[in-house]
């Protein structure tokens, strides 16, 4: 069975840089032809996709996000990473990490998530 | 960008009785390969999303058949037949076919 478990700094000073890791198990992040994705979800709000890092390791963002984001894929490790520059208090929510399908039937579909980490914006 | 429109925000139900929740894009949700990138995501307290539908319809590995989707361009719908007490939570509607991909704003189930 997939699992993936966030991890990081779950508190940020204003300005600086939110980092976060998210493990991969029970499947090779580099077998499938899946794609892996950030989603955020403020205190009792809903969801904000973030980012996708495709199978090619192509990157894409959030438009209203895209200047402070970046996510990468360490594939020795098993795992992609979220970095989120410059936060504000806006930025303080529970961030999810989930597969994504890249072809066949689950196509686009965000089939296994994380348990998420939440992340405080403080000084 | 799409938006996802979701009503109603708050259904409170009678254990044992459907629940249908309504979701609205304001595009049309085909994508230029024929399919239509509409799932639906179950989110219990305290937990992370869960998929539940994909493409419109089709039930995700070990979902329960009393979960239905259905519908088409910018109209679907998630019914539950029969609603049970392990289904309390938000429920929110997801687009993937145009970037960026959106959600609804959820829709609360909860029970009488």
């Amino acid at each position: 069975q997939l699992q993936l478990q966030e991890s990081g700094s779950g508190l940020v000073k204003p300005s600086q840089t939110l980092s976060l890791t998210c493990a991969v198990s029970g499947g090779s992040i580099s077998s499938g032809g899946y794609s892996w994705s950030w989603i955020r979800q403020p205190p009792g709000k809903g969801l904000e996709w973030i980012g996708y890092i495709y199978h090619s390791g192509s990157t894409y963002y959030n438009p209203s996000l895209k200047s402070r984001v970046t996510i990468s894929v360490d594939r020795s490790k098993n795992q992609f990473s979220l970095k989120l520059s410059s936060v504000t208090a806006a930025d303080t929510a529970v961030y999810y990490c989930a597969r994504v399908g890249g072809f066949g039937e689950l196509f686009k579909a965000f089939d296994y998530w994380g348990q998420g980490t939440l992340v405080t914006v403080s000084s | 960008d799409i938006v996802m429109t979701q009503t109603p925000l708050s259904s409170p139900v009678t254990l044992g009785q459907p629940a249908s929740i309504s979701c609205r894009s304001s595009q049309s949700l085909v994508h230029s390969d024929g399919n239509t990138y509409l799932s639906w995501l179950q989110q219990r307290p305290g937990q992370p999303p869960r998929l539940l539908i994909y493409k419109i319809s089709n039930r995700f590995s070990g979902v329960p058949d009393r979960f239905s989707g259905s519908g088409a361009g910018t109209d679907f719908t998630l019914k539950i037949s029969r609603v049970e007490a392990e289904d309390v939570g938000v429920y929110y509607c997801m687009q993937a076919t145009q970037f960026p991909p959106s959600f609804g704003q959820g829709t609360k189930l909860e029970i009488k």
